[in-house]
């Protein structure tokens, strides 16, 4: 069972709309929380990560949230771009130091 | 953040032969792995590779059909043995920094087809 569940598993939005993805964990003990951009044909690029005691970060129009009692984390983007379209993915960093859980990712398209 | 290649970007091959992915890093890095993403799925972790000793494989990957080699701190290779259509996917080499996050940086990915 993935430790690490993402909802929803696609989205589609208008250019310069708003959007919240969600990730949902059980993994424990827990050390961080990333959020990662996957454009098509690419490698992951970090766009947040946080700690157990932060509770938001931001990075440009991407914030992150984390909730670590209740185990879930949210990534808003903001006035939303063409370029935003890809894959988001919520990685969950446990207890060892290089021991990531993946989430499945959310697949965004922003359509003009 | 650290500054990765991977070689070939994209290869279509037969069932049967193998494939080397070359995979060098800009700056010296202790830890270096491999992962896999099949069409539609995120990531799993192939293995870990290490400098100087064999490599550390998860569950359900075998040396025997992944072999890889890590020379030095710079570079590394995945060999896909023996393909089948189920191999195909995308292969990522990725590196881990020091520092308060332990950040984690991916290549641009190897994406394989096997017919």
């Amino acid at each position: 069972k993935n430790q690490v569940e993402q909802s929803p598993q696609s989205l589609i939005i208008l250019e310069g709309k708003n959007c919240t993805l969600q990730c949902n964990y059980t993994v424990s003990p827990f050390s961080n929380l990333r959020w990662y951009k996957q454009d098509t044909g690419r490698g992951p690029v970090s766009l947040t990560i946080m700690t157990f005691s932060e509770n938001t970060k931001s990075n440009g129009r991407y914030t992150a949230t984390l909730d670590a009692d209740t185990k879930q984390s949210s990534l808003h983007i903001t006035a939303s771009q063409l370029s935003d379209s890809a894959s988001y993915i919520c990685v969950v960093s446990a207890g060892a130091m290089f021991d990531m859980r993946f989430g499945a990712g959310t697949r965004l398209t922003v359509k003009p | 953040s650290a500054v990765i290649s991977q070689k070939p970007s994209r290869d279509i091959c037969q069932r049967g032969t193998s494939l080397t992915i070359q995979c060098q890093v800009d700056s010296q890095v202790t830890m270096m792995f491999w992962y896999r993403q099949q069409p539609g799925q995120s990531l799993t972790l192939i293995a870990t590779a290490n400098q100087g000793s064999e490599a550390t494989y998860e569950s359900g990957f075998v040396i025997d059909k992944f072999p890889i080699s890590r020379p030095n701190l710079t570079f590394s290779t995945l060999t896909v043995s023996n393909m089948s259509p189920e191999d195909s996917s995308i292969y990522l080499c990725s590196v881990v920094r020091g520092g308060s996050y332990n950040e984690q940086f991916f290549g641009p990915g190897t994406r394989l087809t096997v017919l």
